[in-house]
């Protein structure tokens, strides 16, 4: 059981705006940063974004986090085909002394 | 290029053990925190654990259903990640990754993991 709590789905039209919620506590998204990774199918994560907010080299500019007390956000906008995946929240618990991630959000292009 | 290739994965009986590694290459291994995260068949990802580097300590962190089962360890004059896993229960079923953080404009990230194998099965069944 994670203790990292998101919606387990999120749909949306192409170029429509989706938004993952991530929901945890002072011992993890509280006190320390937030990543959020991509998983196609049959692949490995994809890092997204690191340290609430700030996007890799090569992701689009289209993914955007925020993080906000215990709560956690990722936007996706002008959603396309492609973003069709699975996404996890994650971040270091202290009072674990673990890293966690989300339950994960699977994300539909309908 | 930077690469992450786990081997030693398969099918072993509940109790058995299994030896996983993880060979790295393009990165130098020696400054890299290293984790292992797992992911059972339609279900979510899963942090194992992790080692720093032995700058840093070298010290092991694990997530409780594997902490006293499971232990991480380095070769750093091989450049290869170990994942040995000891009284191994159904429900480790999964696929194994290795990873680690990533490097920023200067600054090192250990747990925001931009770098991933492409995972080994490990299948726990009598």
């Amino acid at each position: 059981q994670s203790v990292l709590t998101q919606p387990p789905s999120a749909s949306g039209t192409p170029g429509q705006r989706v938004t993952i919620s991530c929901s945890g506590s002072s011992s993890n998204i509280g006190s320390k940063t937030v990543n959020w990774y991509q998983q196609l199918p049959g692949t490995a994560p994809k890092l997204l974004i690191y340290s609430n907010n700030q996007r890799p080299s090569g992701v689009p500019d289209r993914f955007s986090g925020s993080k906000s007390g215990t709560s956690a956000s990722l936007a996706i906008s002008g959603l396309q085909s492609e973003d069709e995946a699975d996404y996890y929240c994650a971040a270091w618990d202290d009072s674990l002394n673990g890293y966690v991630f989300g339950t994960g959000t699977k994300v539909t292009v309908l | 290029e930077v690469q992450l290739v786990e081997s030693g994965g398969g099918l072993v009986k509940p109790g058995g053990s299994l030896r996983l590694s993880c060979a790295a290459s393009g990165l130098t291994f020696s400054n890299a925190w290293m984790s292992w995260v797992r992911q059972a068949p339609g279900k979510g990802l899963e942090w194992v654990g992790r080692i720093k580097s032995k700058t840093d300590g070298g010290t092991t962190d694990y997530a409780a259903p594997v902490k006293g089962r499971f232990t991480i360890s380095r070769d750093d004059s091989k450049n290869t990640l170990y994942l040995q896993m000891n009284s191994l229960k159904t429900e480790d079923t999964a696929v194994y990754y290795c990873t680690t953080g990533c490097r920023i404009s200067g600054t090192y990230y250990p747990n925001a993991f931009d770098i991933w194998g492409q995972g080994t099965m490990v299948t726990v069944s009598s």
